[in-house]
């Protein structure tokens, strides 16, 4: 059973629009929502967070929307840059006592010049 | 400042061998994680080291163990290997309690990359 989705395998956008990467959950004990970016060859890099309690968090290019009672949760980058291309993953944790995390497969994000 | 160090980066091992895959922490970090991700899938949780003490486990059989050492660096130990096993082994480390800071919460390792024959 898997607790977090992604259903796009991949998206491509181009340089200066908005991408927009989803997450679905399936658990309401999850706490904490975090999207992490991916480059070949290299561990999975922390972007932005989000707890529960909220419903929006911004920094810099990247907002994370949290729907609750959706079990949504969203991804926006505007502008886009070829630089973030990458895979994005979505990842949940209960508690927030820093045990483990439940990721999605991933979403690979294409930017073109 | 060296963050999360993983060695070796790439593995190649036996059906039925044991392989030992090394993780040290980012500085200022106590706590490590270890995950499997296999090919098209999303890392998965295998067990978390704190206090050298296992904390908690994820779903994989007992033949995943690991250790961790005073200095907080620590071990993935698989033994008896099967194909399955084939996949990018990833460590990271935290501080305890520290799940959102930027400086303190999971920070990843590049990966092991094992190939079971």
């Amino acid at each position: 059973d898997q607790q977090v989705k992604q259903n796009s395998p991949s998206l491509s956008v181009q340089e200066g629009r908005i991408s927009i990467l989803n997450c679905d959950y399936t658990n309401s004990m999850f706490d904490y929502f975090l999207w992490y970016k991916k480059y070949p060859a290299e561990g999975p890099t922390f972007l932005i967070s989000i707890s529960s309690i909220k419903d929006k968090n911004e920094d810099g290019r990247f907002t994370v929307f949290l729907n609750k009672s959706a079990k949504h949760l969203s991804l926006h980058i505007v502008p886009s840059q070829p630089g973030d291309s990458a895979v994005y993953f979505c990842a949940s944790e209960k508690g927030g006592s820093n045990y483990k995390l439940t990721f999605g497969k991933g979403t690979l994000l294409t930017v073109n010049p | 400042d060296a963050g999360v160090t993983q060695s070796p980066t790439h593995l190649i091992k036996t059906r039925g061998q044991q392989v030992t895959l090394r993780c040290s922490p980012k500085s200022g970090h106590d706590t490590v994680s270890w995950y499997q991700q296999a090919l098209g899938q999303g890392p998965q949780f295998i067990f978390q080291y704190y206090e050298e003490e296992e904390r908690q486990r994820g779903n994989f059989p007992d033949r995943f163990s690991g250790h961790q050492f005073p200095n907080y660096s620590s071990e993935l130990n698989v033994n008896a290997l099967l194909l399955g096993d084939s996949a990018l082994y990833l460590c990271a480390s935290s501080l305890v309690g520290a799940m959102l800071d930027p400086n303190y919460g999971y920070t990843f390792g590049s990966g092991t990359r094992l190939t079971v024959v």
